[in-house]
């Protein structure tokens, strides 16, 4: 069992780019996460979706979107990356959303 | 807002000290409680949680921590650590209801071999 999958493992990106990164889980869990990691900061809630079919946001949204199209993939796109974007962005996935949350191994991103 | 703070943001220590990580959550009703753990190049797992019950908890490699509900705590402790526990370790709280969790800053704990 895999558990948490994330691609790329890192990118540079060039600002204005778009970019997705991608989050596959095989543990059919109902709910799925994404985080960002910052130095100081902790890790932050992006956006989080409970079940297939919905989505919702988290502490630090803007510039961010996510589709949940099935129970398994949970991407996570930026639509024009700025470089305040330069994170280390982990999936997570949950069967219930105050269960223990297992993460993704990270995409460690860069915008220049 | 609901946060989390952890009162550390780097710990060293030499191999047998005893640990202690401070974690504090502003949040006045019911809650789950995390301990996590990343270690150097690898992704978070858990450490140990707390929903309900003995508020001391125990968890992988000899932690534990303890919940104090009139202090809004939940600190962690080792009382020996070796040169493997060195890793970043956060604390996280999830409000019942909720599909947030709120994570602290980390504290990133250094153990001399």
């Amino acid at each position: 069992i895999a558990g948490i999958t994330q691609a790329p493992t890192s990118q540079i990106l060039a600002a204005g780019r778009r970019m997705t990164l991608r989050c596959t889980q095989d543990m059919r869990h109902n709910a799925m996460y994404w985080y960002r990691q910052d130095l100081g900061l902790g890790l932050r809630l992006i956006h989080y979706s409970n079940t297939a079919g919905t989505t919702g946001k988290g502490e630090v949204p803007d510039g961010y979107s996510v589709s949940r199209a099935n129970t398994d993939d949970f991407p996570l796109t930026l639509a024009s990356a700025v470089p305040s974007q330069t994170s280390v962005y982990f999936c997570a996935s949950s069967e219930g959303h105050t269960d223990t949350q297992y993460f993704g191994p990270g995409t460690r991103l860069t915008v220049l | 807002a609901q946060s989390v703070s952890q009162h550390n943001h780097h710990v060293i220590l030499s191999e047998a000290a005893s640990l202690e990580l401070g974690c504090n959550y502003s949040y006045g009703g019911t809650v789950n409680l995390f301990w996590y753990v990343q270690y150097p190049g690898q992704h978070l797992q858990l450490l140990l949680k707390y929903f309900s019950g003995d508020p001391l908890v125990k968890g992988i490699k000899g932690f534990e921590a303890e919940f104090i509900k009139s202090k809004f705590s939940f600190n962690l402790r080792k009382p020996s650590v070796q040169w493997s526990d060195t890793a970043e370790y956060f604390c996280a709280v999830n409000l019942p209801g909720g599909f947030k969790t709120i994570f602290g800053a980390g504290t990133r704990l250094f153990v001399k071999a």
